[in-house]
């Protein structure tokens, strides 16, 4: 199973919106709506900011959005901040032997 | 509060086997789903494999690379969930995460998004 598509980097200034994009197949993102985001800082274990595609866990900023069309997943985070800067994976469902598939990664710097 | 502690890992040679443990807290294996997933240095995550809860058949899946040579089972006296690694592999070292979903009413999320996590513990195999 391959990994999903993920740039390997993006950066934005404080109080802009910045875009991640998560391509997968349809094997994956492109039949199921479980797409996950994830955010981990360096040396912490990595936090759920998005699951089902749009819906944020209880205590998740609402800067943070997700969208699919097709087989690609996006992650938004609108008015960036210093505490954003992180790594972001995203993951998805299969259905198959290999039943999640996560990406390998983006790293979010602010400037 | 659930909480999640892995233990176990270190430096094995090719060949040899580890055994990890995650303690659980907060849940128990009649409902829970627990999943093991690793990250290999500089690259992504990884999932390894997933049992599911005693209510749900207890069922265990295991990705290709590792299906055959870890095991995964629980311990309910303990309320610990082991992942067996025999026939260790280079490739197979990473930071392995014991990790598991949740549900919000009826709707339940334990294989695709996973709320939370153990601190990880590394595994290194080299000669």
């Amino acid at each position: 199973q391959s990994a999903l598509t993920q740039p390997a980097s993006v950066s934005g200034s404080p109080g802009q919106s910045i875009t991640i994009s998560c391509i997968g197949t349809t094997s994956d993102i492109g039949t199921y709506n479980y797409v996950s985001w994830y955010q981990q800082h360096p040396g912490k274990a990595p936090k759920l900011v998005i699951f089902g595609v749009i819906h944020r866990p209880s205590g998740v900023s609402n800067r943070f959005s997700g969208s699919k069309s097709g087989n690609t997943a996006s992650l938004t985070i609108s008015g960036l901040q210093a505490e954003d800067e992180a790594d972001y994976f995203c993951s998805s469902y299969t259905g198959k032997t290999n039943l999640v598939v996560f990406g390998e990664g983006t790293t979010l710097t602010v400037l | 509060e659930v909480q999640l502690v892995e233990s176990g890992g270190g430096l094995v040679k090719p060949g040899w086997s580890l055994r990890l443990s995650c303690a659980v807290s907060g849940l128990t294996f009649d409902d829970a789903w627990m999943t093991w997933v690793r990250r290999a240095p500089g690259k992504g995550l990884e999932w390894v494999g997933r049992v599911k809860s005693k209510n749900s058949g207890g069922a265990i899946d295991y990705a290709v690379p590792v299906k055959g040579r870890f095991t995964i089972s629980t311990d309910d006296s303990r309320n610990t969930v082991y992942l067996q690694m025999n026939d260790l592999k280079t490739e197979d070292t990473a930071v392995y995460f014991c990790i598991t979903g949740f549900c919000i009413g009826n709707d339940c999320h334990w294989d695709d998004a996973f709320s939370i996590w153990g601190q990880g513990t590394m595994v290194t195999v080299s000669s």
